[in-house]
């Protein structure tokens, strides 16, 4: 089976922009959650998306927003970027069965300049 | 939530040594902790995680234990090599949920010297 795969895997934006990432989860995942790695707050949950629903959200600003779509590939959004939202984003998929047995993407770098 | 908190934060062993790396958790209803390895520049991996049905795990090189009663777990690995060297995050989701949410501990940073 295919892992899970992000894109774009690196991105340049400035202050004030909005971006657009995208997950592909692996075949048969119908759950993404998507989390924020930084050296400072570690690895924080944003939300997560099951059958086009979101189940879940972290403690993140308004600015932060997802959506899934019916062949359960899933994006989040940020926009009005702010030099703090440099960071990886990571999405993770999992199953049905059980949605905390979770499978990360590669991950996409956000550089906010 | 959830509130994981892992020790060491830093961790130096000699290859063929033990490593051994703690977390504690604070919701009684957690029954899921999964340890994740991640080396620079990759993807967290998952690498063993063990159900509050089980005390214990092994997977080769790797173990992890749970004691359920004092709400800590943590994963061994014996034998260490140089390819060992990695981030480890412990993590645990919220609660007895299944619902896709893991808190994570803050990573543990293990080098294994030649």
């Amino acid at each position: 089976k295919a892992g899970v795969t992000q894109t774009p895997r690196y991105l340049i934006k400035t202050r004030g922009q909005q971006v657009t990432l995208s997950c592909s989860p692996i075949s048969g995942h119908r759950s993404v959650s998507w989390y924020q790695q930084t050296p400072g707050q570690g690895l924080q949950f944003l939300f997560e998306y099951f059958s086009e629903t979101q189940r879940n959200k972290g403690n993140f600003p308004g600015r932060f927003s997802g959506r899934q779509f019916s062949n359960s590939r899933s994006e989040m959004n940020v926009s009005t970027l702010e030099l703090g939202d440099s960071a990886l984003y990571l999405c993770a998929s999992s199953s049905l069965r059980a949605s905390y047995e979770q499978y990360f993407g590669p991950g996409t770098r956000l550089t906010v300049t | 939530g959830e509130n994981v908190e892992q020790h060491p934060s830093t961790l130096s062993v000699q290859e063929g040594d033990s490593a051994v790396i703690k977390c504690t958790y604070s919701d009684s209803a957690s029954n899921y902790f999964p340890w994740y390895k991640q080396e620079l520049g990759k993807r967290p991996q998952l690498i063993i995680d063990i159900r509050s049905n089980v005390g214990e795990k092994k997977d080769q090189r790797i173990a992890v234990t749970l004691n359920k009663t004092a709400k800590h777990f943590s994963l061994h690995i014996t034998e260490t090599q140089p390819e060992d060297s990695a981030v480890y995050f412990c993590a645990a989701p919220y609660g007895g949920s299944t619902l896709g949410r893991l808190y994570f501990g803050r990573g543990t940073q293990l080098t294994v010297w030649p």
